[in-house]
């Protein structure tokens, strides 16, 4: 594709549900990343795949948070049991590769949960 | 802990004029020092980035200067225009042998009057 697309743009979640966030990278990207975005702070890194695989899961705030990606292109990050502290826009990006500095975003997901 | 310090968090200029944001880091192992763009709605957006062997980097209206021994670097907008008011995020990236991570500072939101 053009870009990096996520889906949904937003979700409205009611506190204890689970809910799915979608990634789709650039083509041929093989790097991907997922950070967080708090209302007023920076961007929080969570993980980071290179292919299918996550080396570094350190990021992730909770283990209510999960994230995996299929044939090396399509991730999904799960929250489960969520709280209202998780409101926040999720933000995926995706390089060429990992030693690639250049990370490409996408318009986030914006998270409430009530 | 903070790695990236930015500031300042908001800053008002006026059309035409010069807008200055100011970042500083601690981990001397970072290498490379991108600045990112976000607009209302959007992902951040590589605006310009520099290497820590060079001190100046401009394209276009946009400047980095690199302070090597004070672990400093800032982003000067010439004649700035209202076009410009966005949110700006410094970052330093790592490469950790496995992957390059970026650390974001917390964001100047910048506006530009007429």
């Amino acid at each position: 594709g053009a870009g990096v697309s996520q889906s949904p743009s937003n979700k409205v979640t009611e506190k204890g549900k689970d809910v799915e966030l979608r990634c789709d990278p650039i083509s041929g990207h093989t790097a991907l990343y997922w950070y967080r975005q708090s209302l007023g702070q920076g961007l929080e890194f969570l993980i980071y795949f290179q292919g299918n695989s996550a080396p570094d899961k350190s990021g992730l705030p909770s283990d209510r948070f999960s994230a995996e990606r299929t044939g090396g292109s399509v991730s999904t990050l799960t929250i489960q049991r969520t709280q209202q502290e998780d409101s926040a826009v999720y933000l995926c990006a995706s390089s060429l590769q990992l030693a690639d500095k250049t990370q490409y975003f996408g318009p986030g997901t914006r998270l409430l949960v009530l | 802990q903070q790695q990236v310090k930015q500031s300042p968090q908001s800053l008002i200029v006026q059309k035409g004029g010069i807008s200055i944001i100011n970042c500083a880091y601690e981990n001397t192992a970072f290498d490379y020092f991108p600045w990112y763009q976000q607009f209302p709605g959007k992902g951040p957006a590589l605006l310009i980035a520099i290497r820590p062997d060079v001190s100046e980097k401009k394209e276009g209206r946009f400047t980095i200067s690199f302070n090597k021994s004070a672990k400093q670097f800032s982003l000067h907008i010439m004649d700035s225009q209202p076009g410009d008011s966005a949110t700006y995020f410094c970052a330093a990236s790592s490469f950790t042998g496995t992957a390059s991570k970026l650390t974001f500072g917390t964001g100047t939101r910048l506006q530009v009057t007429l």
